[in-house]
């Protein structure tokens, strides 16, 4: 495709379910991103991958969070014991080289919800 | 630490205004500026990105500006339209780069 692509588009989950959202960059992009936004918020920076490392994982809140990019394009973040806490809009960004140099594209999303 | 502020957080006017959008940023240390636009439900659409050796960038009706020793950057929409209405977000990296620091955006309505 075009553009950059998330699955789901919505996720609801039970409070301390294991939850896996993936991100298709745009082809050819090195640099991902992950985001999670709020309602009424700019979003929040999670983990920024340079090929297949993380090359900046500072945002990731605790260790419930982790990121994946194992052949430097698909990435999945996962989610263990979900907590209603977590419940927000979860962005994916690529770019063609890093942030200093190149415009970002985003996906439409994840919209997960922790009952 | 860098902090984006984005004011006011909301703005409605009529159609065929000119507008300014503001933005504003605590350390001038930057490799560059992004302004997006975010429709309700969607992602993140880039607009413009100005480099920090540059002072401007225009694309059509849009017009940004940025003045690093200020910490500040502005977003000129000339003759606003209603399919303008949406959040405004500017957006600069931080911390070697790595790390892309957003404001809470400027939610825009056009009125017709």
């Amino acid at each position: 495709g075009a553009g950059v692509s998330q699955t789901p588009s919505n996720k609801v989950t039970e409070k301390g379910k294991y939850v896996e959202l993936r991100c298709d960059p745009i082809s050819g992009h090195t640099a991902l991103y992950w985001y999670r936004q709020s309602l009424g918020q700019g979003p929040e920076f999670l983990i920024y991958f340079q090929g297949t490392g993380a090359a900046d994982d500072s945002g990731l809140p605790n260790d419930r969070f982790f990121a994946v990019r194992p052949e430097g394009s698909v990435s999945t973040l996962k989610i263990q014991r979900t907590e209603r806490g977590d419940s927000a809009v979860y962005l994916c960004a690529s770019s063609l080289e890093g942030p200093a140099l190149s415009p970002l594209h985003f996906g439409n999303g994840t919209r997960l919800t922790v009952t | 630490k860098q902090e984006v502020t984005q004011i006011p957080a909301a703005l409605s006017v009529p159609e065929g205004e000119n507008l300014v959008l503001n933005c504003s940023f605590t350390d001038s240390a930057i490799y560059n500026l992004q302004w997006f636009r975010q429709d309700p439900g969607k992602g993140l659409t880039s607009l413009l990105l100005i480099q920090s050796s540059q002072r401007e960038q225009t694309s059509g009706r849009l017009n940004a500006s940025l003045d690093k020793s200020s910490g500040r950057s502005t977003l000129y929409i000339a003759a606003s339209q209603p399919g303008d209405s949406a959040t405004y977000l500017c957006a600069v990296p931080y911390s070697s780069a790595s790390k892309i620091i957003f404001g809470s955006g400027t939610r825009l309505s056009i009125r017709p």
